[in-house]
């Protein structure tokens, strides 16, 4: 089944405590997305990777990190989080980032930093 | 200033009841509108991409709309079932493409 995968699915912390959060995806797409979504925000990206080995920033990329050493792997780093990095976090792959985008969405990542 | 502006915030249907729901946006360059459905606790789900101005594109009581300003998406005959956040995102822009999200329209169809 084609699919994005994240983990953990709830995640509770507290400031400054590094943490990693998986997403991967099986559909041997180039391209993969971080995305949160906050209340009267709507979906805002933080960093995304065209490729292997490469990865830009998106819209909110303070605090946050990313690597893409495989096609599948993306993972979100937050090196010292933060209560305001509270939020829901959903990963997106698609086959390419062009005309003719159609991003397959993770379920999601519910983080409460304390 | 890029935007994309989605009503209303919530609709509330009777099932059967036929209603359409708004995406405005204001950008340079559209390559792209997308609509998206979400479900509460999971990731939004594809529906519909429309890449110029007359386009439309169906799927089941779902028909999506494109103008040079909005974008509509029409529920015929709604049923239960398809109550969740309807998302639409812009793709626009030339050699940097962004994508910007609205902020949804919460749809409660109603037995």
């Amino acid at each position: 089944e084609a699919q994005v995968t994240q983990n953990p699915r709830y995640l509770i912390t507290v400031t400054g405590k590094k943490l990693t959060v998986t997403c991967s995806q099986n559909m041997n797409h180039e391209y993969m997305s971080w995305y949160r979504q906050d209340p009267g925000l709507g979906l805002r990206q933080i960093y995304y990777s065209m490729n292997v080995e490469v990865t830009d920033k998106g819209d909110v990329p303070e605090g946050y990190k990313v690597s893409r050493k495989e096609k599948r792997n993306f993972p979100l780093i937050l090196e010292s989080p933060s209560p305001n990095q509270t939020s829901l976090y959903f990963c997106a792959s698609s086959f390419e980032r062009g005309y003719q985008e159609t991003q397959y969405f993770g379920p999601g990542t519910r983080l409460l930093v304390l | 200033e890029d935007q994309v502006t989605q009503s209303p915030e919530a609709l509330r249907l009777q099932e059967g009841e036929s209603s359409s729901l708004n995406c405005s946006y204001t950008v340079s360059g559209l390559r792209g509108l997308f609509w998206y459905r979400q479900d509460p606790g999971k990731g939004p789900e594809f529906l519909f991409t429309l890449y110029s101005a007359g386009e439309e594109k169906e799927k089941e009581r779902l028909k999506a709309t494109l103008t040079k300003k909005e974008s509509f998406l029409h529920i015929t005959a709604p049923k239960p079932e398809d109550s969740a956040t309807y998302l639409c995102a812009v793709l626009y822009g030339g050699a940097t493409n962004k994508l910007i999200f609205g902020t949804g329209t919460l749809l409660a169809v109603q037995p």
